[in-house]
């Protein structure tokens, strides 16, 4: 069965630090990813998605970067953290086929002081 | 940045009631309608995935209807309860799966 993995579940960095938030995903192979930042009255705000090894694509600028060195691996990143970049953040991914919901981590809840 | 608008925002429903509540989409690049129940902080919980024009799918008390060429689909709540209360996201899969604001409804016994 398919399984997904995002950690860790809670950080606190202070402003300034490096960001490395980590995603795999077990039991499927060429998924597609995603990394989405819970923003206030705005949802699940899509910030990355990823097809394949290598690609990337960013939906909205700002201070971090993915990537995705291996097929089931998917890594956001940040060099020096904001107090804005506070916030939930959430891993998904959807087979590469498509047509079947989305497979959700559990999330980083990200505090930077 | 794709517009997935979800309305209303927010509603109160009373417990026993039904309601209903719309997310609308770009109608050019349809793949798939996804609707999820969301609670802050945890991981959404899938309800439908919708492919079709006219789909309808029903899973206990919530059902969803779908129309891709006038690009909305509707969320349907039946007899309300409390366990209902939650934030109800629309995710529109062009392989960007772009989420709407999301509707949140809190049922009052």
């Amino acid at each position: 069965s398919q399984t997904i993995h995002q950690w860790p579940a809670t950080l606190v960095q202070p402003v300034g630090s490096p960001l490395s938030l980590e995603c795999t995903v077990e039991g499927t192979s060429n998924p597609n990813l995603y990394w989405y930042r819970q923003a206030a009255g705005r949802g699940l705000q899509l910030l990355f998605y990823s097809v394949g090894i290598g690609q990337i694509s960013s939906e909205v600028p700002q201070n971090l970067s993915a990537s995705r060195p291996q097929d089931r691996q998917f890594i956001l990143s940040s060099k020096k953290l904001l107090l804005s970049d506070s916030g939930f953040y959430l891993c998904a991914w959807v087979p590469g086929t498509g047509g079947t919901e989305a497979f959700f981590g559990q999330g980083t809840r990200l505090t930077v002081v | 940045i794709l517009n997935v608008e979800q309305s209303p925002q927010s509603l109160h429903v009373q417990e026993g009631d039904s309601t209903n509540f719309t997310c609308s989409f770009p109608s050019s690049n349809f793949y798939a309608l996804h609707w999820y129940r969301w609670e802050t902080a945890k991981s959404p919980e899938a309800l439908f995935v919708m492919t079709l024009n006219g789909d309808e799918k029903k899973k206990g008390r919530i059902s969803a209807t779908l129309n891709t060429k006038e690009g909305y689909s509707y969320l349907y709540i039946k007899g309300s309860q409390p366990e209902d209360s939650a934030t109800y996201l629309c995710a529109f899969n062009d392989y960007k799966l772009s989420f709407g604001a999301g509707t949140t409804v809190t049922v009052r016994a």
